[in-house]
């Protein structure tokens, strides 16, 4: 079946200008998540919805970043004003639900560059 | 603060050896514990997920352990082969949760014909 889907895979951008990153979670997953990759390292919480809603965005790093998900699919991540440092790999992954037995599944991730 | 620690951070082998990727985690208070692969420039594969209640999981080749008491987990990969070729990281929730993930590093393996 389809798996986390992620667009675009790759973002080239200018220092200040807004961005948006786009994730298609499986079908049917209640449970979908942000993550950051920088080189070498592994990736780094950045917020979870729990359906419509965003249940933890305690890594979001600053009021610069925004993520929604309207209808409980789709969510979208979103950067205000970016910086040379926002870029990275940003990974997006769903589950079923939330529970501790659930695995969370990937997608490919877009990789943000900004000059 | 829950801190994530793998080693080696890096490994060469050759094909046919067994190996062993270690993990460490500081808070033993988790609900599981996750084994992903990375391709290059790829997104994460779930590997195996241990519960806390569990003390192992296995899948094909793979065998992952986990100790809690002594904030350890191994990954054991039998008869390695050219394909496993990878970085293999470990995951735990954020202390007192069950998905919110704090990663290790990770452990850039290579395996050579």
């Amino acid at each position: 079946g389809a798996g986390v889907s992620q667009t675009p895979s790759n973002k080239v951008t200018e220092k200040g200008k807004y961005v948006e990153l786009r994730c298609d979670p499986i079908s049917g997953h209640t449970a979908l998540y942000w993550y950051r990759q920088s080189l070498g390292q592994g990736p780094e919480f950045l917020i979870y919805f729990q359906g419509t809603g965003a249940a933890d965005d305690s890594g979001l790093p600053n009021d610069r970043f925004f993520a929604v998900r309207p209808e409980g699919s789709v969510s979208t991540l979103k950067i205000q004003r970016t910086e040379r440092g926002d870029s990275a790999v940003y990974l997006c992954a769903s589950s079923i639900r939330a529970g501790e037995a659930d695995t969370q599944y990937f997608g490919p991730g877009t990789r943000l560059t900004v000059l | 603060k829950q801190e994530v620690t793998q080693i080696p951070a890096a490994l060469s082998v050759p094909e046919g050896e067994n190996l062993v990727l270690n993990c460490s985690f500081t808070d033993s208070a988790i609900y599981n514990l996750q084994w992903f692969r990375q391709d290059p420039g790829k997104g994460l594969t779930s590997l195996l997920l241990i519960q806390s209640s569990q003390r192992e999981q296995t899948s094909g080749r793979l065998n992952a352990s986990l100790d809690k008491s002594s904030g350890r987990s191994t990954l054991y990969i039998a008869a390695s082969q050219p394909g496993d070729s990878a970085t293999y990281l470990c995951a735990v929730p954020f202390s007192g949760g069950y998905n919110k993930l704090i990663f290790g590093a990770g452990t850039r393996l290579a395996v050579h014909p």
